[in-house]
């Protein structure tokens, strides 16, 4: 059974940074074709994809907030940890990790975190 | 960017009448490899996306065979025959063929 939970301060301030955790279960990111990536879903707002980590360790991130975001893994703990510098008030939102096996796109989504970014 | 328009925003069912989503994109989303990298997400209110449709017509797992998907190139439809109350919440189409992954902005539907 796969499974994805997200993790992380509810509140942050303005110019911090955000570190988020998702902990999955159900299946190994050293596997070939695997990948997990971070959307955010802010309010009234579409979905929006921000960064993904494969298996190989190869990372994408969107290109608008690259200079701002870090992806990794720790494929022994089962974790992949989104770090987003300077936060500001328009990054207030809910979070989600997400799986991808194969081609097939996006198949499992974690509960989502809400991070609020509010002095 | 590739832009994914979804239409309408909003759809008001009757119960046991069929709905039908549109989802256009700005680019053919025709990959290199042949496939069309199209997906459908259901949101249920207070619930993380979950998906129904991959590659514009293959169903997931345990989705009724109320929900279907068509289309190719830029063109897309999400059809929901003999809609139930559970399908309330907003549907979401995702294109998968160019860098960055992109969200139409969603369809609410309802109950009349």
């Amino acid at each position: 059974q796969v499974t994805l939970r997200e993790s992380g301060p509810a509140l942050v301030k303005p110019t911090q940074t955000l570190t988020l955790t998702c902990t999955f279960s159900g299946f190994s990111l050293s596997t070939s074709e695997m990948c997990v990536s971070w959307i955010r879903q802010s309010p009234g707002k579409a979905l929006e994809w921000l960064a993904r980590i494969d298996w190989d360790d190869d990372k994408h991130y969107r290109t608008s907030l690259k200079t701002r975001l870090t992806i990794s893994k720790d494929t022994s703990k089962n974790q992949v940890v989104l770090t987003m510098t300077n936060m500001d008030p328009v990054d207030t939102g809910t979070y989600y990790c997400a799986r991808r096996a194969g081609n097939s796109g996006l198949d499992y989504w974690g509960r989502g975190t809400v991070v609020t970014v509010s002095s | 960017d590739v832009v994914m328009t979804q239409s309408p925003l909003s759809l008001p069912v009757t119960l046991g009448q069929s709905a039908s989503i549109s989802c256009r994109s700005s680019q053919s989303l025709v990959y290199s490899d042949g496939d069309t990298y199209l997906t459908w997400f259901q949101q249920r209110p207070g619930q993380s996306p979950r998906r129904l449709i991959y590659k514009v017509s293959n169903r997931d797992s345990g989705v009724p065979d109320r929900f279907s998907g068509s289309g190719s190139g830029t063109d897309f439809t999400l059809k929901i025959s003999r809609v139930e109350a559970e399908d309330v919440g907003v549907y979401y189409c995702m294109q998968g063929t160019h860098w960055p992954l992109t969200f139409g902005g969603g369809t609410k539907v309802e109950i009349k």
